[in-house]
């Protein structure tokens, strides 16, 4: 079974960093790109960047590029993506999802809630 | 601001059809045929519904279609039904190995 597990809700303050896990299952975890997105509250998605686990190759959203990066470790099949400086309009849902059978995301992972809050 | 522009809202009765639109511009709707649909209701998993602009995953009611003009793609669902109602977002390749979305259109099933 495909899974996309993620870490859970993380609250922090203003100027710190979050780090968040994805550990996928029921595929082979290096043969596809794995992406991170987030969701605002009464927003649209944004997709933030993503990352060949194969070889390690990553690319960003430009709006996001100085403060995102995204890593993996190949032997636990996990991603991770950490965020810096963060800002109130951090607070999100941040996913990660895969395109796994098709060109666009397909599985996705159940989310993890980055509140940003003094 | 999001990318793409969709319209916020929508709304048909049971077993009408409506048109969900997508206007980006040369460089990502326009640009390529990786547009695609997602529903995604609060509290859920975003939900692939259409990919590559017209193709409908396994499992996705053939209720649901998507075309695309120049730099405007659209999601039709037809025989709309309660179940339908939701949150509908596109979302296009944008080139540069990069994606953008649309704000999301809120579609009611009067």
């Amino acid at each position: 079974q495909v899974q996309l597990v993620q870490s859970g809700a993380e609250v922090k303050k203003p100027g710190a960093s979050v780090k968040i896990s994805c550990e996928a299952s029921g595929y082979s975890f290096g043969s596809f790109a794995l992406h991170w997105l987030r969701q605002a509250p009464g927003q649209g998605p944004e997709w933030m960047g993503w990352i060949n686990p194969g070889n390690g190759r990553t690319k960003y959203s430009q709006r996001l590029q100085d403060r995102v990066t995204i890593t993996r470790d190949t032997a636990s099949s996990t991603a991770y993506m950490e965020l810096r400086s963060l800002r109130s309009e951090d607070t999100a849902i941040y996913y990660c999802a895969t395109q796994l059978q098709t060109s666009a995301f397909d599985v996705w992972g159940l989310g993890t809630v980055v509140t940003v809050s003094s | 601001q999001s990318a793409l522009t969709q319209s916020a809202s929508v709304s048909g009765s049971p077993g009408q059809s409506i048109t969900i639109s997508c206007t980006g511009t040369s460089g990502d709707v326009g640009g390529y045929d990786f547009v695609s649909w997602y529903r995604h209701d609060p509290g859920e998993v975003p939900k692939l519904m259409i990919y590559e602009g017209i193709k409908r995953p396994s499992g996705v009611s053939s209720r649901f279609s998507g075309s695309k003009s120049g730099n405007t793609a659209s999601l039709t669902v037809s025989g709309l039904q309660a179940e339908d109602e939701g949150d509908y977002y596109c979302c296009a390749y944008a080139g540069s190995s990069s994606w953008v979305f649309g704000g999301g259109t809120r579609l009611t099933v009067l």
